[in-house]
């Protein structure tokens, strides 16, 4: 079973407009750390956002925020005010167990291209 | 904040060839270091963890005479490509974790290096 799933290979929306990306997850661990990544074409990975499993509200940094449904198992990353810079490929990730020394478990990535 | 590098950026080579991919934490120091493939519009795929001073692990299906991996220092790591073949041709990307590093964040990826094999 995938442990990461994201639904949508490609999403369009409107400069200065809202957009969610979606993610779900599985894990059994109570433990788990969800990730969202931004890839530019230039291949970098940014960090956008974080939400640990025992965070009681969801995460938000700027114009970033996630929609933690922790019954559900989804981990959607809301973009608000769509600038052209966010073009780009949105990855989500987990980590299980706590700690750092584990490794990230990536989804498959959304294609955001945001239009003018 | 923390910086990875990775050196080189981009290596072209000819099948047969070695290659040999730097990950450095600039810094600060990195008990473990990750080493992921991507191939083109494909998810990131853990290849192996590395941890200073002691052997690699991969994950299920790299094949660790090809994909030597040195962690020698806490600063260090790399990645060479043995014998390297055209369906090598990949995305490298490696992260190093810093014990001192923020719980979100403590990942810090380097910028990739891209790998063509003629």
């Amino acid at each position: 079973a995938q442990k990461i799933t994201q639904t949508q290979p490609g999403m369009f929306v409107q400069e200065k407009e809202a957009v969610t990306l979606d993610c779900t997850y599985d894990t059994s661990d109570p433990s788990y750390g969800l990730f969202w990544y931004k890839q530019p074409s230039s291949g970098e990975m940014i960090f956008l956002i974080y939400q640990g499993s025992y965070d009681q509200q969801n995460a938000t940094e700027g114009r970033y925020s996630l929609n933690f449904q922790k019954a559900r198992k989804s981990a959607n990353l809301v973009i608000s005010a769509s600038q052209l810079g966010d073009s780009a490929m949105y990855f989500c990730a987990m980590r299980e167990g706590p700690g750092s020394a584990r490794q990230l478990t990536f989804g498959s990535g959304t294609q955001l291209t945001v239009l003018p | 904040g923390a910086v990875v590098s990775q050196h080189p950026s981009w290596v072209i080579c000819k099948s047969g060839t070695s290659v040999k991919i730097e990950c450095r934490s600039l810094d600060f120091q990195a008990t473990t270091m990750f080493w992921y493939r991507q191939f083109p519009k494909q998810s990131l795929m853990l290849m192996a963890t590395s941890n200073e001073g002691s052997k690699a692990t991969y994950e299920q299906g790299v094949e660790k005479d090809k994909f030597l991996i040195n962690h020698a220092s806490l600063t260090l790591s790399t990645l060479t490509v043995t014998s390297a073949h055209p369906e090598d041709s990949s995305f490298y990307i490696c992260s190093a974790r810093s014990p001192g590093g923020e719980k979100y964040n403590e990942q810090f990826f380097g910028p990739g290096t891209r790998l063509t094999v003629l």
